[in-house]
């Protein structure tokens, strides 16, 4: 079946850093991605968007400065969390639509992002 | 507005026994609809989807759901739990350009 990567698994990061997350397609295209957010105890939160080639389309009340994504080829999306906070630490979630499939999408293993 | 929901933040089971997890939609049209799992610190595992046809979908792992048009429920069951079913199972919607919106999430305690 198909399989989505993410990288880290768990980082641990200090206040004002920048923290990049990695979400890979391992043997499909994907030419959407969407990024989520993860409280404890509480559900899926949708972010954004990923298309590859262009930019990334932002939930309302997600600042596109802060949480930065990159899709730069049909198996990778990056996100970039920028100058981060202990309110940035979360659960993050990726999924990758198959392009061939239309519709299904596949989640990642999840990224836990601590901010000290 | 809120396009799924989970009213039940926990249910709590006996091993042998039937299990329901509840879930209600609020999209007009057709709803295409989605019951996942997750295990602690994991992300999600797709368990059964509803597009169109039959009212009884199933799924993963012995699972099963019912699409209810009329009452805009898609209960997830399963005739006879086990305990590692015990985890996280989030109802979802898919929306305009393939997003999913998910519950809230209820969690399963399936005793011995």
């Amino acid at each position: 079946g198909a399989v989505v990567s993410q990288h880290p698994s768990w980082v641990i990061c200090k206040s004002g850093t920048s923290v990049k997350i990695e979400c890979r397609s391992l043997d499909f295209q994907a030419t959407t991605m969407f990024w989520y957010r993860q409280f404890p105890k509480q559900s899926l939160m949708l972010m954004a968007t990923s298309n590859e080639g262009s930019k990334a389309t932002y939930e309302q009340g997600v600042e596109k400065d802060k949480f930065l994504i990159n899709h730069a080829s049909l198996t990778l999306s990056t996100l970039t969390v920028t100058s981060a906070h202990p309110e940035d630490s979360s659960f993050y979630i990726c999924s990758a639509r198959d392009t061939a499939s239309g519709w299904e999408q596949f989640f990642g293993p999840g990224t836990r992002l601590t901010v000290l | 507005a809120q396009s799924v929901a989970q009213p039940e933040d926990q249910v709590n089971v006996a091993e042998g026994n039937p299990l329901t997890v509840k879930c209600t939609y609020s999209v007009s049209g057709n709803p295409y609809l989605f019951w996942y799992v997750q295990y602690p610190n994991r992300g999600l595992q797709f368990l059964l989807k509803y597009i169109t046809g039959d009212n009884l979908v199933k799924g993963s792992y012995g699972f099963e759901a019912e699409f209810n048009k009329s009452q805009t429920s898609f209960h997830l069951k399963k005739p006879s739990a086990l305990v590692s079913d015990s985890a996280l199972y989030f109802c979802a919607v898919r929306k305009n350009f393939n997003k999913f919106y998910f519950g809230s999430g209820t969690k399963l305690n399936v005793k011995p």
